[in-house]
């Protein structure tokens, strides 16, 4: 089935240590975000990106980097993972950035101890 | 600063009930969409609003954009079980951007 997949689903890393959060859609969408959620502070999103070779910073992106080396595939790295990023990752895509709804994965949750 | 506020934030309701979800803001979107989220699983979108004034209906939800684009509402008829789930409003704003803004979100519960 067509759609958004994150890899992996559950992973528990320890203080310092460094990890990448992997998305893949077979839509053939130009764009692709990375979202944090937590509890009582809702969606806010990590970075984004427009298009292929392309990246931005959204609301809260530091801590974390991220590559489109690859039309398909969005890249999150936590090059030195701190409790305070413990949270359920979710990558989504979208056709375009006007008016386009967002086809979300099913997030991978991340647990810093 | 949270751009769209939604209310109420937990609604417990029973089987057959009506229920309005509110989402607003003081920014003006150029549309406006919302998602229906299930525990273990990212968002699905519902409907997409883009003109002042519309409103969208899918079975027994109906959604509506405020005249001024500013503010959008769920209403949804004769609740089932199957509608629990956390419900999301989110917005591109007017002024720029690809990206969405989400609210917090409104959990329901509907108890048979």
């Amino acid at each position: 089935n067509a759609g958004v997949t994150q890899t992996p689903k559950f992973r528990v890393l320890k203080t310092g240590q460094s990890m990448t959060l992997l998305c893949a859609q077979d839509m053939n969408h130009e764009y692709m975000y990375w979202y944090r959620q937590d509890p009582g502070m809702g969606l806010r999103l990590i970075h984004y990106s427009v298009g292929e070779g392309t990246t931005a910073k959204g609301e809260v992106p530091d801590g974390y980097n991220v590559s489109r080396l690859k039309k398909q595939n969005f890249l999150l790295g936590l090059e030195s993972a701190a409790p305070s990023q413990t949270s359920v990752y979710f990558c989504a895509s979208s056709y375009s950035g006007h008016g386009n709804g967002y086809t979300f994965g099913s997030g991978t949750r991340l647990t810093v101890v | 600063t949270q751009l769209l506020e939604q209310s109420p934030q937990f609604l417990s309701i029973q089987e057959g009930e009506n229920l309005t979800v509110y989402c607003n803001s003081s920014s003006v979107f150029s549309s406006l969409q919302w998602y229906r989220q299930e525990p273990g699983e990212g968002p699905v979108l519902l409907v997409t609003v883009v003109t002042g004034g519309e409103v969208k209906k899918l079975k027994r939800l109906t959604f509506q954009f405020g005249d001024a684009r500013k503010d959008s509402s769920l209403h949804i008829t004769a609740a089932q079980p199957g509608d629990t789930g956390l419900y999301l409003c989110a917005g591109r704003l007017s002024n720029s951007g690809y990206a969405l803004n989400f609210g917090k979100g409104t959990s329901l519960l509907v108890t048979p």
